[in-house]
């Protein structure tokens, strides 16, 4: 079955230190995307990240980085130098292309509150 | 480009009314949208998924007379909540996915949501 862990409810750092987020999927698909979505306060999500199950490298945009690895079925956000307008609910999700019926659905983290404290 | 508006923002009404929300896709052809309910301090759920011409799938647990969606156009989906009770309250966003999108750009695109309060 598919699913996805985000195991840290809520983390709260001070500013300027760095912060990983941690996400653990399972499906059985072959073919797979993974997300990371920020939630701030205002409620509207802003997509990050798309990853698809074929490109295990890791990438950095700025100050966020993420570590795909397949073998142990995570995909980790981290955040260099946190500011305070970080501050959002995270969420990662995970929508398998091979279900013929998905329809490409999402399924979604329980997603991680972070606080950056000035 | 991939915007999608979500109409209205916010809506406040009396139990028992129905309660209207559209989303559009504006720059994009979607045949599918999602509905998700976001209740506060947790995740989305997805609602349902509506293709363009045909009826919507609803979750377990939805139910459909209730929650009435109309994917009329291409770019445009509707949710109506009918006679609804302060436990619909809670966060509507929708998502849409481009027509022309094949299966190596698996992307949805997000409203800003809904947040509707049943007094």
């Amino acid at each position: 079955a598919q699913k996805v862990t985000q195991a840290q409810t809520e983390i709260s750092v001070v500013e300027k230190e760095d912060v990983t987020l941690d996400c653990v999927y399972e499906t059985r698909d072959t073919t797979y995307y993974l997300f990371w979505y920020k939630q701030p306060p205002s409620g509207e999500l802003v997509f990050l990240i798309r990853r698809n199950s074929f490109d295990e490298q890791n990438e950095i945009s700025g100050r966020y980085s993420w570590n795909f690895q397949k073998s142990t079925s995570s995909f980790n956000f981290t955040i260099t130098a946190s500011q305070v307008v970080d501050s959002a609910v995270y969420f990662c999700a995970l929508s398998e292309a091979e279900a013929m019926d998905s329809n490409y659905q999402l399924i979604w983290g329980a997603g991680t509150k972070l606080i950056i404290k000035p | 480009g991939a915007v999608v508006s979500q109409h209205p923002s916010r809506v406040i009404c009396k139990s028992g009314t129905s309660v209207k929300i559209e989303c559009r896709s504006l720059d994009f052809q979607a045949t599918t949208m999602f509905w998700y309910r976001q209740f506060p301090k947790q995740s989305l759920m997805l609602m349902a998924t509506s293709n363009e011409g045909s009826k919507a799938t609803y979750e377990q647990g939805v139910e459909k007379d209730k929650f009435l969606i109309n994917h009329a156009s291409l770019t445009l989906s509707t949710l109506t909540v009918t006679s609804a009770h302060p436990e619909d309250s809670s966060f509507y966003i929708c998502s849409a996915r481009d027509r022309l999108a094949g299966i190596s750009y698996n992307e949805q695109f997000f409203g800003p949501g809904t947040r509707l309060t049943v007094l």
